[in-house]
């Protein structure tokens, strides 16, 4: 069982939606994730929170929103996406500080789909 | 600036053979750190290993053995006696402020 766990594993929206995608982590960590990737393109980082503070912000557009009300939990609320978004969404924790080569893991992932 | 390149796009072998995944870096730090993961068809990115810029000592974990060296900054993961399950995608990184990704190997091992 993995220590980051991902919900929903696939998600199905319209462009007028709104949804969120939910990430726990159980393994202590102060430090999570949001990467995308999408077919044929390299893994993205989007966002990056140690103790509950957005600390990295790669440019993603406004329609992406995350919060992180602890250091248990990731979202990503979702609203207005494009088809050119749909992705599998990655969640991941750490302990914080990468430049001590603390290893980041990785949840299963939401597919997400845009129709 | 980083940088991880895995040149080899798609590798198909058959079963029981060995493998090699290739993995060059570029990084004008003295301290970095190395990582492998690997992404089965369920998407999950599983962590196989970390290595300091400092060890340079090779690692075995049972069929998986990974040659990291600094003289030509390459840090190749090797499959002995590949089985199917060992059919995904992986990935090698380098994480020094950030974990910067090659593009990934895709590996299918042909029953």
């Amino acid at each position: 069982e993995t220590g980051v766990t991902q919900t929903p594993r696939h998600l199905v929206m319209g462009m007028t939606n709104k949804k969120s995608l939910k990430c726990e982590q159980h393994l202590g960590h102060n430090a999570m994730y949001w990467y995308k990737q999408s077919a044929k393109k390299p893994l993205e980082l989007m966002f990056v929170y140690n103790f509950k503070e957005q600390t990295e912000n790669n440019s993603v557009p406004s329609r992406f929103s995350p919060e992180c009300p602890n250091s248990s939990h990731l979202f990503l609320h979702l609203h207005t996406l494009q088809p050119e978004d749909s992705a599998l969404y990655l969640c991941a924790s750490s302990l914080p500080g990468l430049n001590s080569g603390n290893t980041i893991y990785f949840g299963e992932g939401s597919w997400l789909t845009v129709v | 600036a980083q940088k991880v390149t895995q040149a080899q796009t798609e590798i198909s072998v058959v079963e029981k053979e060995d493998v090699t995944l290739d993995c060059v870096y570029e990084t004008r730090d003295t301290t970095y750190y190395l990582f492998w993961y690997k992404q089965p068809p369920s998407g999950e990115l599983v962590f196989l290993i970390r290595r300091n810029s400092f060890d340079e000592q090779n690692e075995i974990s049972g069929r998986y053995s990974w040659n990291f060296q600094k003289s030509t900054s390459s840090f190749n993961f090797t499959i002995t006696a590949s089985q199917v399950v060992d059919s995904a995608v992986y990935f090698c990184a380098l994480n020094n402020e950030k974990l910067t990704f090659g593009t990934g190997t895709r590996l299918t091992i042909i029953p």
